[in-house]
């Protein structure tokens, strides 16, 4: 499987932008990059996923490097509630394989 | 639709008791999984099933453990006999061909 890799935690402030990064150096063609959160002793959460061209919903912007080799998760206003671990997820099909994730620590 | 739903959602067990886990997809959904998440593994992912069909078992810790999906809207973990080592939140998951996957809120069991 090819394997992704997080900062194991990150900080940032209140209503200020987060961008988390990930890279993915051994991507496929067919591997799309998932993003999921998992909010306190809460089931995870899907935030966004992409393939090649960057992505956009209400939660989240997904921009993904040209080469495919790395992403970044933007989250464009924390919030405390945005504090979680966001696992970042290469798969080509259904399977999800979690790794460690990045620790979002929001500061009011 | 409610999401999914798993019971119990607290599990306390004595070793060598035998533990049910179980689990209601979302509605429509084709796929299910079970994962386990631990401090010391984080979430792994232990089987998953399509169309009532279990597709890959692989991440299944060893036989003590089965897996049932006797019709779209059921399923189940069995640990026989279970061990303090099993203590873990287990999650269950479903989605709909390629799409998010959605998670149950999670049974955390604990084997004393």
């Amino acid at each position: 499987d090819a394997k992704t890799t997080q900062p194991n935690s990150m900080e940032s402030n209140e209503e200020e932008p987060v961008h988390l990064p990930c890279n993915h150096s051994t991507i496929s063609g067919t591997d799309y990059i998932h993003w999921y959160r998992q909010l306190p002793s809460q089931g995870p959460e899907y935030v966004i996923h992409g393939l090649t061209s960057n992505v956009n919903n209400r939660m989240a912007s997904l921009a993904i490097a040209e080469d495919r080799k790395s992403s970044t998760l933007i989250l464009h206003r924390a919030t405390l509630r945005d504090a979680a671990v966001y696992y970042c997820i290469l798969s080509p099909g259904n399977m999800l394989t979690f790794g460690g994730g990045t620790r979002l620590m929001v500061k009011p | 639709d409610a999401g999914v739903i798993q019971s119990p959602r607290h599990e306390v067990t004595e070793m060598g008791q035998e533990v049910t886990l179980r689990c209601k997809p979302i509605s429509g959904h084709d796929y299910l999984f079970w994962y386990r998440q631990t401090m010391m593994r984080g979430l792994e992912l232990l089987i998953y099933f399509n169309n009532n069909v279990p597709i890959d078992d692989s991440g299944m810790p060893e036989d003590r453990f089965s897996a049932k999906m006797p019709n779209a809207s059921f399923s189940t973990l069995k640990i026989q006999p279970s061990e303090p080592r099993d203590s873990a939140v287990y999650f269950c998951a479903s989605n709909r061909g390629n799409t998010e996957a959605f998670f149950g809120q999670g049974t955390r069991l604990t084997v004393v």
